[in-house]
């Protein structure tokens, strides 16, 4: 069964710093690029970013929102998927979920997702 | 940025109705949308992607269709199981962007 877990949330104060982890199974994890999307309570989603392959020198895009501040990576040697936030502000309050994106003819998508992980910024 | 602006944000509707949503990107994004389906507490799920494919799993009572700017996701006869809130998401370019979502409420 494909399966993505994240870990890792929890409550932080402004200006610190959080690791989201994501293990993923059931797939062979190096050959997919890799997302992160987050969901502020009651609001819509919103795509952070993207960690591509080895193939595509794991090359990273992300949202200006969170540039500078939020690093993507990956082990692929672990099946993981990691989220790195620093200098974090009470408007990245959300729950982020980790997707694998899968690709055909040049068509994109996420699936699956994982099942989320709350990250709260508040003092 | 593509900004996807999705219509309507909310709509309400019995079992057995043809469901319509909108999508309309603010510039052209060939064919490079999906539609995600989110219930109350869930992580999404993929319905449709490229416009018009249906994923492997999601019963054919979905269809998605659009080109360029202009998209839509219907549901041919509303079930139960298909109240929820139902996003696009636009991959043509970076960053990647999602509609407003639509909430399908139960009439």
């Amino acid at each position: 069964e494909v399966q993505l877990v994240e870990s890792g949330g929890g409550l932080v104060q402004p200006g610190g710093s959080l690791r989201l982890s994501c293990a993923a199974s059931g797939f062979t994890f190096s050959d997919h690029y890799m997302d992160w999307v987050r969901q502020a309570p009651g609001k819509g989603l919103e795509w952070v970013g993207r960690t591509r392959n080895k193939a595509n020198s794991y090359t990273t895009e992300y949202a200006a929102s969170v540039k500078g501040r939020f690093t993507i990576s990956r082990d692929d040697s672990k099946n993981s998927l990691y989220l790195q936030m620093n200098s974090l502000k009470t408007e990245d309050t959300a729950v982020y979920y980790c997707a694998r994106v899968g690709a055909e003819l040049g068509y994109n998508w996420f699936d699956p997702w994982g099942q989320g992980t709350l990250v709260t910024v508040s003092s | 940025a593509i900004q996807m602006t999705q219509s309507p944000s909310s709509l309400s509707a019995s079992v057995g109705d043809r469901v319509t949503i909108t999508c309309r990107a603010s510039q052209g994004i060939r064919n490079d949308l999906g539609w995600y389906q989110q219930k109350p507490g869930k992580a999404p799920k993929l319905l449709i992607y490229a416009a018009s494919s249906l994923q492997s799993g999601v019963p054919s009572r979905f269809s998605g269709s659009g080109s360029g700017t202009d998209f839509t996701l219907t549901i041919s006869s509303l079930q139960p199981e298909d109240f929820a809130t139902y996003y696009c998401l636009q991959d043509y370019n970076y960053p990647l962007g999602f509609g407003g979502g639509t909430k399908v409420e139960i009439k």
